[in-house]
């Protein structure tokens, strides 16, 4: 089974830009988590997506936002980009049953963005 | 609210030697506990997993992690360190069934010495 996808793996962008980076889960994965990681503040949960609802958001502006589509891949957006934005941002997929039992997340290997 | 805490930003040990990287939680209902591990400039690699089965849990590359109700703690083991073992290690915590979120711990930079 192939992983989970991140694109682009890179990306440079001037502050005030927007950027939507997207993610393409393992295959029969049906929920999409991202997580911001900074060297400062760590891996940080942004939301969760779920048959294209978002189910679970973190503590983080309305600058950033997500969306689901009906072939599970996710994009998320940051709007008016600020310095502090500079990440790397990682998606997560997992399984989900009827039940809401808990899956382990298996994650892509990143979108690294800088703003200048 | 449930948290993680790793004790030990940066952790050294010699090849061959043991490894022991701690965790301690804090949930007010039985947890789901994960170890990850992440290589430089890559995303995270699920190592173990704790889902109120056994205590003792086997993973990948011969890690191991013994929950411990009584002490909230989900350490992170492996009996002879390798060269290839040199990563970040990240304890999380899932919360709200049927939501998939993690909370992470800090990070542990486990580095090997010859």
């Amino acid at each position: 089974k192939a992983g989970v996808t991140q694109t682009p793996r890179y990306l440079i962008k001037t502050r005030g830009q927007q950027v939507t980076l997207s993610c393409s889960p393992i295959s029969g994965h049906r929920s999409v988590s991202w997580y911001q990681q900074t060297p400062g503040q760590g891996l940080q949960f942004l939301f969760e997506y779920f048959s294209e609802t978002q189910r679970n958001k973190g503590n983080f502006p309305g600058r950033f936002s997500g969306r689901q589509f009906s072939n599970s891949r996710s994009e998320m957006n940051v709007s008016t980009l600020e310095l502090g934005d500079s990440a790397l941002y990682l998606c997560a997929s997992s399984y989900h049953d009827l039940w809401g039992g808990i899956y382990e997340q298996y994650f892509g290997p990143g979108t690294r963005l800088t703003v200048t | 609210a449930q948290s993680v805490t790793q004790l030990g930003s940066h952790v050294s040990v010699s090849e061959g030697a043991l490894v022991l990287l701690r965790c301690n939680y804090s949930s007010s209902v039985p947890p789901y506990l994960f170890w990850y591990v992440q290589y430089p400039n890559q995303g995270l690699q699920l190592l173990l997993k704790y889902t109120s089965a056994a205590t003792l849990v086997k993973g990948i590359n011969g890690f191991e992690a013994e929950f411990k109700k009584s002490e909230t703690s989900f350490h992170l083991t492996k009996p002879s360190a390798h060269m290839s073992d040199a990563a970040e290690y990240f304890c999380a915590v899932s919360l709200i069934q049927g939501a998939q979120k993690l909370v992470f711990g800090q990070g542990t930079r486990l580095t090997i010495n010859p």
